[in-house]
């Protein structure tokens, strides 16, 4: 049982460029739940889904964007990387109670 | 809306110290509550929750009590020991009026570092 699977754990990205977080799950869990993780911050939501094919923004949506359209996958899309989106990004999924994370992926934007 | 507050860090204690690290909440209606701990480098783990009022969630030595009168789930701990040393998040998840309680709330998070 592996729970939350992120790849890649670390990436460098240059201004501009595009990338695909990936997030997988292995519990058949409904909801799943994308946050960011700034440098001595707590945790910030940027989107979220309650099963596939259905998403919504959470509150830090701006310069990504996300699909549901299996249960157990759950990517995050960076369309024009910027500096601002240096973070470690984590995935979560969720049953009844409580979450489960993924290992995270350190993202640098230069 | 729902929000989550915990007393900010760094807390730096000895080994074998008693440890409090507060937690507050606001919140319609009955919220699970939980403690999370995040140790370096790596992603978040559920360490004790607590699904209604008066609750008692334990793991691992620590300790935290639902308190709906006060609105609070302070997490506590008798001893602490160097491998306590992690990020620790209070977080709460709400049923909403669709019955789905997809939401989770969390703090800021309180960097805990114990000294041998």
């Amino acid at each position: 049982n592996a729970g939350v699977t992120q790849t890649p754990k670390f990436r460098i990205l240059k201004i501009g460029q595009s990338m695909t977080l990936q997030c997988a799950q292995d519990m058949n869990h409904n909801y799943m739940y994308w946050y960011r993780q700034d440098p001595g911050m707590g945790l910030k939501l940027i989107y979220y889904s309650v099963g596939a094919g259905i998403t919504d923004k959470g509150e830090v949506p701006n310069g990504y964007n996300v699909s549901r359209s299996t249960t157990e996958d759950f990517p995050l899309r960076l369309e024009l990387a910027a500096p601002s989106q240096t973070s470690v990004y984590f995935c979560a999924s969720r049953g009844s109670t409580e979450a489960f994370f993924g290992q995270g992926t350190r993202l640098t934007v230069v | 809306g729902d929000s989550v507050t915990q007393m900010e860090g760094p807390v730096t204690l000895s080994e074998e110290a008693f440890l409090t690290i507060n937690c507050t909440y606001t919140a319609t209606g009955y919220p699970s509550l939980f403690w999370y701990v995040q140790y370096p480098g790596e992603g978040l783990q559920l360490l004790l929750k607590a699904t209604k009022a008066d609750d008692k969630g334990s793991n691992k030595g620590f300790e935290a009590t639902y308190r709906k009168e006060t609105t609070s789930f302070h997490l506590e701990k008798g001893s602490v020991q160097v491998s306590d040393s992690a990020v620790y998040f209070c977080a709460l998840s709400q049923l909403n009026s669709g019955g789905s309680n997809y939401k989770l709330t969390f703090g800021k998070g309180t960097l805990l570092t114990v000294n041998p």
